[in-house]
């Protein structure tokens, strides 16, 4: 099975800050990636495709790059809503694997 | 707009049945794949199960292999999880998502609904 492994586990960022999360694939995926916003209580919700498609209606300042087996998710300037934990995850072969995910925290 | 709601979550002792049924509205869902994914309590998610458009395909996690089992009823619109032998790490939050094409990402997401496994 494909392993996703997301890094850091958790970070401390002030409003306003560039914000980084890196997944690293165990193999190729060939972009075939997804992230994810989650709120305690709250369902999980889509925020990119395919590597770099944000998904309708979610803010620019989330972006997505990488290829092979590294990928990022960058929010370009941190705001209060999006204090929360990210989860990558790789699809179109089973079983479809997430991240063990990132937690954003105010600093 | 898409709306999803998952029902039947329970306390139930292990080794127990339990169904949870998801029903949908808002697309066509005769026409796309639906997952399950779980999240345990303090842990991250983790995808469970999905089942092709037509019922026809479907695949798990090899920890519920054999005990868990996917279906869907295009006539009702409500996809559905039986769990049997339950054990106590299957407890978790369970929530169902349309899938986007072809067991690929969730695109929407229910509310979840918990199961509790617990003597």
């Amino acid at each position: 099975d494909i392993q996703m492994t997301q890094s850091p586990s958790s970070l401390s960022a002030s409003v306003g800050d560039r914000v980084t999360i890196t997944c690293r694939a165990s193999q190729d995926i060939s972009n075939s990636l997804a992230w994810y916003q989650k709120k305690p209580g709250k369902a999980p919700k889509l925020l990119l495709y395919a590597a770099s498609i944000l998904e309708s209606g979610v803010p620019s300042r989330f972006s997505g790059s990488g290829s092979g087996t590294d990928y990022t998710l960058t929010i370009s300037s941190l705001q209060p809503e999006d204090f929360a934990t990210y989860y990558c995850q790789r699809y179109y072969t089973t079983p479809l694997t997430f991240g063990q995910g990132t937690t954003v925290e105010i600093k | 707009q898409v709306q999803l709601v998952e029902s039947g979550g329970y306390v139930v002792q292990p080794g127990r049945s339990l169904r949870l049924s998801c029903a949908a509205s808002g697309f066509t869902f005769s026409s796309y794949g639906m997952h399950w994914v779980r999240q345990a309590p303090g842990k991250g998610l983790e995808w469970v199960a999905v089942i092709s458009y037509d019922g026809s395909n479907k695949d798990y996690v090899d920890s519920v292999k054999g005990r868990f089992t996917i279906s869907r009823d295009n006539s009702k619109n409500t996809l559905y999880l039986q769990m049997n032998s339950l054990r106590a790490e299957d407890t978790a939050v369970y929530y169902c998502g349309k899938d986007y094409a072809m067991f690929s990402f969730v695109q929407n997401w229910g509310q979840g609904t918990l199961v509790t496994v617990s003597s």
